[in-house]
């Protein structure tokens, strides 16, 4: 199987600019999270959505926002954006199994503001 | 909401020595406990994890260990080679709940 797919990989914005990261989860997960990785915060749980729903939802402002595709492919949206937000977004892919769920990591996309 | 707590912050250890990363977690309602480990530049990688109704899994050199009743689990690795370098995440959540609060992180450093 793939692995979760994010694009793109590496991108640099200006201040007061938005962006559009996407994600495409392994085949057959219906459940896309989001993380935002920087060296002062850690990584830090943005939200979730299952079946185009977001079932939950982390401490970050408005600007921050997601949706989820029928097909479960996942954007997340930064609008107005600032320098604090350059990190490492993460996007996670999940499926629950007999035991529980298992969730796994893309590569990240690596956004700067400059 | 959950809070983990990762000791130490960084490891410099010997080869062919054991390495031990300690998590504590505030939330007593969390069941569901991986660690992740993630090389410079790369994705966190999930290594091994474990759930509430076992105390230890095991998986070759990685070993994991939970103590519900004192909200603690530890991550053993033995016989560490230069490969093992890397910073090591623990995480929490509840079963269902998808959303994972993390540590700060170990940077361990393998020593040849």
């Amino acid at each position: 199987k793939a692995g979760v797919t994010q694009t793109p990989r590496y991108l640099i914005k200006t201040r007061g600019q938005q962006v559009t990261l996407s994600c495409s989860p392994i085949s057959g997960h219906r459940s896309v999270s989001w993380y935002q990785q920087t060296p002062g915060q850690g990584l830090q749980f943005l939200f979730e959505y299952f079946s185009e729903t977001q079932r939950n939802k982390g401490n970050f402002p408005g600007r921050f926002s997601g949706r989820q595709f029928s097909n479960s492919r996942s954007e997340m949206n930064v609008s107005t954006l600032e320098l604090g937000d350059s990190a490492l977004y993460l996007c996670a892919s999940s499926f629950s199994g007999a035991t529980g769920n298992t969730i796994y990591f893309g590569e990240g996309s690596w956004l700067t503001v400059v | 909401g959950e809070n983990v707590e990762q000791h130490p912050s960084t490891l410099s250890v010997q080869e062919g020595d054991s390495a031990v990363i300690k998590c504590t977690y505030s939330d007593s309602a969390s069941n569901y406990f991986p660690w992740y480990k993630q090389e410079l530049g790369k994705r966190p990688q999930l290594i091994i994890d474990i759930r509430s109704n076992v105390g230890e899994k095991k998986d070759q050199r990685i070993a994991v260990t939970l103590n519900k009743t004192a909200k603690h689990f530890s991550l053993h690795i033995t016989e560490t080679q230069p490969e093992d370098s890397a910073v090591y995440f623990c995480a929490a959540s509840r079963s269902n709940d998808y959303k994972l609060s993390f540590g700060a992180g170990t940077t361990v450093t393998v020593r040849a």
